[in-house]
């Protein structure tokens, strides 16, 4: 099974701060990568997919680059609802195995 | 408007068994290779299982191999997951989650997930 390994586990950042999350797989996936956000006690919802495609409704400030084994997903500006953890999940073979997610609080 | 239900958790001891049903609406689910991913209390997704579109054939984590089984009636529009010899760790809420492709048998990412439906294995 490909393993996804994300980094870091949590960050705390401001308001209008710029941040990076890092996902990284054990075996290149091309650019068969998704990113979800998740906030607590709701299902996760997709923000990119294809490593840098961005899903139709989310904010332009959502950004995903990477190819290989090595991705990212970037928040230009974070606004006040992007307090949440994100998840990185490769789909290149089953199984689809997501990160161990990253936490983003308010510093 | 897609929409994809879960029944069927709740609380039970170990060892025993569980069905878990996701009613999808709003689509057919004939066609998409449907796949359950669960998240224990404060911890990280983990993918449990997937049934090809045509049911030719289903994969597992290793952690619910030989226990845990997939299933789909498209009569129904409903996907299950049939959870047998149930340990405390298999305590988490369980997702129906539908992939963004179909009608072939590469995964995808998923673009719709259930509300989900808790599963406590505790005596």
């Amino acid at each position: 099974d490909i393993q996804m390994t994300q980094s870091p586990s949590a960050l705390s950042a401001s308001v209008g701060d710029r941040v990076t999350i890092t996902c990284r797989a054990s075996q290149s996936i091309t650019n068969w990568l998704a990113w979800y956000q998740q906030k607590p006690g709701k299902a996760p919802n997709l923000l990119i997919y294809q490593a840098s495609s961005l899903e139709s409704g989310v904010p332009s400030r959502f950004s995903g680059g990477g190819s290989g084994t090595e991705f990212t997903l970037t928040i230009s500006s974070l606004q006040p609802d992007d307090f949440a953890t994100y998840y990185c999940q490769q789909y290149n073979s089953y199984p689809g195995t997501f990160g161990q997610g990253t936490k983003v609080e308010i510093k | 408007q897609v929409q994809l239900v879960e029944s069927g958790g709740g609380v039970v001891q170990p060892g025993r068994s569980l069905r878990l049903s996701c009613a999808a609406s709003g689509f057919t689910l004939r066609g998409y290779a449907m796949q359950w991913v669960r998240q224990a209390p404060g911890k990280g997704l983990e993918w449990v299982a997937v049934i090809l579109y045509d049911g030719s054939d289903e994969y597992y984590a290793d952690s619910v191999k030989g226990r845990f089984t997939i299933s789909r009636d498209d009569s129904k529009n409903t996907v299950f997951l049939q959870m047998n010899s149930l340990r405390t760790d298999d305590t988490a809420v369980y997702y129906c989650a539908r992939p963004a492709g179909f009608g072939d048998h590469l995964p995808y990412y998923f673009d719709s997930w259930g509300q989900g439906s808790l599963v406590t294995v505790s005596s």
